[in-house]
Protein backbone atom coordinates (compact mmCIF):
# COMPACT_ATOMS: atom_id res chain seq x y z
CA UNK A 1 0.00 0.00 0.00
CA UNK A 2 1.25 3.46 -0.93
CA UNK A 3 2.86 5.10 2.28
CA UNK A 4 1.47 8.62 4.39
CA UNK A 5 2.94 11.38 1.78
CA UNK A 6 4.42 14.91 3.20
CA UNK A 7 5.39 17.87 1.48
CA UNK A 8 7.85 19.72 1.03
CA UNK A 9 10.61 17.58 2.07
CA UNK A 10 12.53 20.52 3.13
CA UNK A 11 11.48 24.18 4.11
CA UNK A 12 13.79 27.17 4.83
CA UNK A 13 12.03 30.06 5.83
CA UNK A 14 13.12 33.27 8.52
CA UNK A 15 11.53 34.15 11.41
CA UNK A 16 8.18 35.78 11.11
CA UNK A 17 7.27 34.47 7.57
CA UNK A 18 4.56 31.64 7.01
CA UNK A 19 4.48 28.06 5.96
CA UNK A 20 2.49 25.33 5.08
CA UNK A 21 2.92 21.80 4.82
CA UNK A 22 0.80 19.35 3.76
CA UNK A 23 -0.06 15.41 4.50
CA UNK A 24 -2.07 13.08 2.34
CA UNK A 25 -2.79 10.28 4.51
CA UNK A 26 -3.04 5.77 3.58
CA UNK A 27 -6.25 5.75 1.45
CA UNK A 28 -9.02 5.42 3.89
CA UNK A 29 -7.63 6.29 7.00
CA UNK A 30 -10.08 8.18 9.09
CA UNK A 31 -7.35 9.14 11.67
CA UNK A 32 -4.78 11.65 10.79
CA UNK A 33 -2.32 13.10 12.97
CA UNK A 34 0.09 15.94 12.84
CA UNK A 35 3.58 15.68 15.43
CA UNK A 36 6.26 17.90 15.98
CA UNK A 37 9.77 16.56 16.53
CA UNK A 38 12.18 18.67 17.98
CA UNK A 39 15.93 17.96 17.40
CA UNK A 40 16.79 15.44 20.26
CA UNK A 41 13.26 14.77 21.34
CA UNK A 42 10.76 12.51 20.81
CA UNK A 43 7.51 13.29 18.76
CA UNK A 44 5.10 15.76 20.35
CA UNK A 45 1.09 15.31 19.31
CA UNK A 46 -0.13 18.64 18.17
CA UNK A 47 -3.40 17.96 16.37
CA UNK A 48 -5.77 14.87 15.66
CA UNK A 49 -8.48 14.83 13.48
CA UNK A 50 -11.16 11.78 13.16
CA UNK A 51 -12.30 12.35 9.06
CA UNK A 52 -12.61 15.89 8.61
CA UNK A 53 -13.47 17.29 12.42
CA UNK A 54 -10.64 18.16 14.75
CA UNK A 55 -10.79 15.51 17.72
CA UNK A 56 -7.87 17.01 20.24
CA UNK A 57 -5.92 20.25 19.55
CA UNK A 58 -5.03 20.88 23.25
CA UNK A 59 -1.19 21.13 22.24
CA UNK A 60 -1.10 23.40 19.27
CA UNK A 61 -0.48 26.84 20.09
CA UNK A 62 -3.21 28.34 18.43
CA UNK A 63 -1.88 31.75 18.50
CA UNK A 64 0.53 30.99 15.67
CA UNK A 65 -0.25 27.28 14.52
CA UNK A 66 -3.30 26.28 12.26
CA UNK A 67 -4.53 22.76 10.68
CA UNK A 68 -7.54 21.30 8.39
CA UNK A 69 -8.61 18.59 7.07
CA UNK A 70 -11.41 20.22 5.11
CA UNK A 71 -12.94 16.97 3.35
CA UNK A 72 -11.58 14.32 5.62
CA UNK A 73 -8.72 13.16 3.12
CA UNK A 74 -4.81 15.42 3.13
CA UNK A 75 -4.28 17.89 5.68
CA UNK A 76 -2.37 20.87 6.06
CA UNK A 77 -0.47 22.73 8.55
CA UNK A 78 0.41 26.19 8.53
CA UNK A 79 2.44 28.08 11.04
CA UNK A 80 1.98 32.08 11.09
CA UNK A 81 4.23 33.78 11.83
CA UNK A 82 7.11 31.51 12.50
CA UNK A 83 9.75 31.57 15.09
CA UNK A 84 12.68 30.30 15.90
CA UNK A 85 11.74 27.90 18.38
CA UNK A 86 9.66 25.92 15.83
CA UNK A 87 12.48 24.88 13.94
CA UNK A 88 11.58 21.10 14.10
CA UNK A 89 10.66 17.76 12.28
CA UNK A 90 7.00 18.44 11.29
CA UNK A 91 5.55 14.37 11.36
CA UNK A 92 2.08 13.13 9.89
CA UNK A 93 0.95 9.82 10.93
CA UNK A 94 -2.86 8.16 9.89
CA UNK A 95 -4.40 5.00 10.99
CA UNK A 96 -7.73 3.10 10.11
CA UNK A 97 -9.26 4.01 13.64
CA UNK A 98 -10.90 -0.05 13.16
CA UNK A 99 -8.96 -0.60 16.75
CA UNK A 100 -7.94 -4.24 17.89
CA UNK A 101 -4.72 -5.87 17.88
CA UNK A 102 -3.75 -5.10 13.87
CA UNK A 103 -4.22 -1.26 14.61
CA UNK A 104 -1.21 0.76 13.49
CA UNK A 105 -0.22 4.34 12.88
CA UNK A 106 1.96 5.11 9.63
CA UNK A 107 3.93 7.88 9.80
CA UNK A 108 5.24 10.03 6.78
CA UNK A 109 8.87 11.14 6.16
CA UNK A 110 8.34 14.77 7.77
CA UNK A 111 9.23 17.77 6.83
CA UNK A 112 11.97 19.28 8.48
CA UNK A 113 11.82 22.99 8.76
CA UNK A 114 14.51 25.28 9.83
CA UNK A 115 13.57 29.33 11.05
CA UNK A 116 16.97 31.38 10.70
CA UNK B 1 0.29 13.57 32.82
CA UNK B 2 1.40 11.29 30.87
CA UNK B 3 5.34 10.78 31.25
CA UNK B 4 7.74 8.64 29.44
CA UNK B 5 11.73 8.51 30.35
CA UNK B 6 14.22 6.50 28.07
CA UNK B 7 17.39 7.28 30.46
CA UNK B 8 19.83 6.24 27.85
CA UNK B 9 20.50 9.05 24.60
CA UNK B 10 22.96 6.65 23.29
CA UNK B 11 24.27 2.73 23.70
CA UNK B 12 26.63 0.91 22.14
CA UNK B 13 27.27 -3.27 22.09
CA UNK B 14 28.95 -5.49 19.86
CA UNK B 15 27.24 -7.87 17.37
CA UNK B 16 25.94 -10.88 19.53
CA UNK B 17 25.61 -8.99 22.38
CA UNK B 18 22.62 -8.95 24.75
CA UNK B 19 20.98 -5.67 24.62
CA UNK B 20 18.37 -3.95 26.57
CA UNK B 21 16.86 -0.31 26.13
CA UNK B 22 15.45 0.57 29.25
CA UNK B 23 11.75 2.93 29.24
CA UNK B 24 10.00 4.00 32.68
CA UNK B 25 6.43 5.73 32.68
CA UNK B 26 4.25 7.84 34.49
CA UNK B 27 0.50 7.39 34.07
CA UNK B 28 -1.85 7.06 36.94
CA UNK B 29 -4.50 4.72 34.20
CA UNK B 30 -3.75 1.63 32.78
CA UNK B 31 -1.27 2.04 30.05
CA UNK B 32 -1.12 0.55 26.62
CA UNK B 33 3.11 0.89 25.85
CA UNK B 34 5.03 0.75 22.15
CA UNK B 35 8.27 0.78 20.23
CA UNK B 36 9.11 2.38 17.35
CA UNK B 37 11.46 1.85 15.38
CA UNK B 38 13.48 4.63 13.06
CA UNK B 39 16.12 2.98 10.82
CA UNK B 40 18.82 5.42 8.99
CA UNK B 41 16.83 7.67 6.04
CA UNK B 42 13.64 5.57 6.93
CA UNK B 43 10.06 6.68 8.42
CA UNK B 44 9.56 5.90 11.98
CA UNK B 45 7.47 2.43 12.34
CA UNK B 46 5.88 0.31 15.00
CA UNK B 47 8.30 -2.23 16.05
CA UNK B 48 6.27 -3.95 19.17
CA UNK B 49 3.04 -3.68 20.97
CA UNK B 50 2.96 -4.71 24.40
CA UNK B 51 -1.01 -6.14 24.33
CA UNK B 52 0.46 -8.52 21.07
CA UNK B 53 2.85 -10.19 23.22
CA UNK B 54 5.00 -10.33 20.37
CA UNK B 55 8.45 -11.27 19.40
CA UNK B 56 9.49 -9.13 16.23
CA UNK B 57 13.09 -9.36 14.92
CA UNK B 58 13.92 -10.90 17.96
CA UNK B 59 13.12 -7.93 19.97
CA UNK B 60 10.29 -8.78 23.16
CA UNK B 61 8.83 -6.11 25.30
CA UNK B 62 7.45 -6.72 28.83
CA UNK B 63 5.30 -4.41 30.87
CA UNK B 64 6.26 -4.43 34.22
CA UNK B 65 2.92 -2.33 36.28
CA UNK B 66 4.99 -2.90 39.58
CA UNK B 67 8.52 -1.29 38.31
CA UNK B 68 6.46 0.99 35.56
CA UNK B 69 9.04 -0.27 32.87
CA UNK B 70 8.54 -1.42 29.75
CA UNK B 71 12.32 -2.58 28.81
CA UNK B 72 13.15 -3.91 25.18
CA UNK B 73 15.14 -6.63 24.94
CA UNK B 74 17.30 -8.55 22.34
CA UNK B 75 19.31 -11.80 23.35
CA UNK B 76 21.98 -11.38 20.55
CA UNK B 77 22.07 -8.29 19.12
CA UNK B 78 22.95 -7.49 14.99
CA UNK B 79 24.33 -4.49 13.13
CA UNK B 80 20.62 -3.80 11.41
CA UNK B 81 19.65 -3.26 14.27
CA UNK B 82 21.03 0.19 15.15
CA UNK B 83 18.86 2.78 14.58
CA UNK B 84 16.49 4.92 16.87
CA UNK B 85 14.12 3.16 19.26
CA UNK B 86 11.49 5.37 20.69
CA UNK B 87 9.41 4.07 23.58
CA UNK B 88 5.64 5.74 23.86
CA UNK B 89 2.67 5.22 25.92
CA UNK B 90 -1.00 5.67 25.17
CA UNK B 91 -4.13 5.21 27.36
CA UNK B 92 -5.61 1.91 26.77
CA UNK B 93 -9.17 1.24 25.44
CA UNK B 94 -8.79 4.74 24.12
CA UNK B 95 -10.43 5.94 21.03
CA UNK B 96 -7.49 7.88 19.80
CA UNK B 97 -5.15 5.39 19.10
CA UNK B 98 -2.50 7.69 17.67
CA UNK B 99 -2.15 9.93 20.93
CA UNK B 100 0.91 9.13 22.24
CA UNK B 101 3.25 10.15 24.26
CA UNK B 102 6.95 9.76 22.94
CA UNK B 103 10.25 9.41 24.98
CA UNK B 104 13.18 11.01 23.77
CA UNK B 105 14.73 7.64 22.05
CA UNK B 106 17.84 6.02 22.15
CA UNK B 107 20.59 5.82 19.53
CA UNK B 108 21.58 2.23 19.63
CA UNK B 109 24.75 0.86 17.27
CA UNK B 110 25.55 -2.39 17.31
CA UNK B 111 29.38 -2.40 16.19
CA UNK B 112 30.90 -5.67 14.59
Amino acid sequence: EAGVAQSPRYKIIEKRQSVAFWCNPISGHATLYWYQQILGQGPKLLIQFQNNGVVDDSQLPKDRFSAERLKGVDSTLKIQPAKLEDSAVYLCASSSHRGGANEKLFFGSGTQLSVL
Amino acid sequence: AQRVTQPEKLLSVFKGAPVELKCNYSYSGSPELFWYVQYSRQRLQLLLRHISRESIKGFTADLNKGETSFHLKKPFAQEEDSAMYYCALNRAGGTSYGKLTFGQGTILTVHP
